[in-house]
């Protein structure tokens, strides 16, 4: 089955530097990539996601690439402001039977120090 | 519009005893899930729902049983609890459309087991 591996599993940074969190996966037929925040104490919801026919996807100071060859994606953040901190997760997704399965990476906690 | 809704939020139980975890969505989706999230392991997917009267198992499904009562609600029960099984619970929601498939969570149920 899909297996997810993400890094790093902690990363603390300065406001205004940029944060890189990159994500494996295992499965080539996996078609789906998204990316879930989930700040203390809250529900995940979904900040970006990418499908397997775009290389790059941005969405004003975050961005997420894809490389399908070498499997593996990552998050982007520019310009980091303390409301980034929380919990970050990716995730695969292998569309089949009319739905999808995600299988999430462990996530990782990014604090940004003003 | 509540979105995804659960109860209870909290929840202590002793080892052996059973209990079950609801969950209701409003937007009409057809596919439902349930998640347990525990420290350093990110979410992992214990049943899943792609339409009504359908489930299936996900990574960890031993130990549950879930009931998908209509298209709005989905439950999760623990015939006898484990300590193994403190952790938090999500549900989620979801109305996959091609490869793409965002998942609406819950505000998540803290259960402990003692």
């Amino acid at each position: 089955g899909e297996n997810v591996e993400q890094h790093p599993s902690t990363l603390s940074v300065q406001e205004g530097d940029s944060a890189v969190i990159k994500c494996t996966y295992s499965d080539s037929a996996s078609n789906y990539f998204p990316w879930y925040k989930q700040e203390l104490g809250k529900r995940p919801q979904l900040i970006i996601d990418i499908r397997s026919n775009v290389g790059e996807k941005k969405d004003q100071r975050i961005a997420v690439t894809l490389n399908k060859t070498a499997k593996h994606f990552s998050l982007h953040i520019t310009e980091t402001q303390p409301e980034d901190s929380a919990v970050y997760f990716c995730a695969a997704s292998l569309f089949a039977g009319g739905y999808n399965k995600l299988i999430f990476g462990a996530g990782t906690r990014l604090a940004v120090h003003p | 519009n509540a979105g995804v809704t659960q109860t209870p939020k909290f929840q202590v139980l002793k080892t052996g005893q059973s209990m079950t975890l609801q969950c209701a969505q409003d937007m009409n989706h057809n596919s439902m899930y349930w998640y347990r999230q525990d420290p350093g392991m990110g979410l992992r997917l214990i049943y899943y729902s792609a339409s009504e009267g359908t489930t299936d198992k996900g990574e960890v499904p031993n130990g549950y049983n879930v009931s998908r009562l209509n298209k709005r609600e989905f439950s999760l029960r623990l015939e006898s609890a484990a300590p193994s099984q403190t952790s938090v619970y999500f549900c989620a929601s979801s109305e996959p459309r091609g490869f793409a498939n965002e998942q609406f969570f819950g505000p998540g149920t803290r259960l402990t087991v003692l």
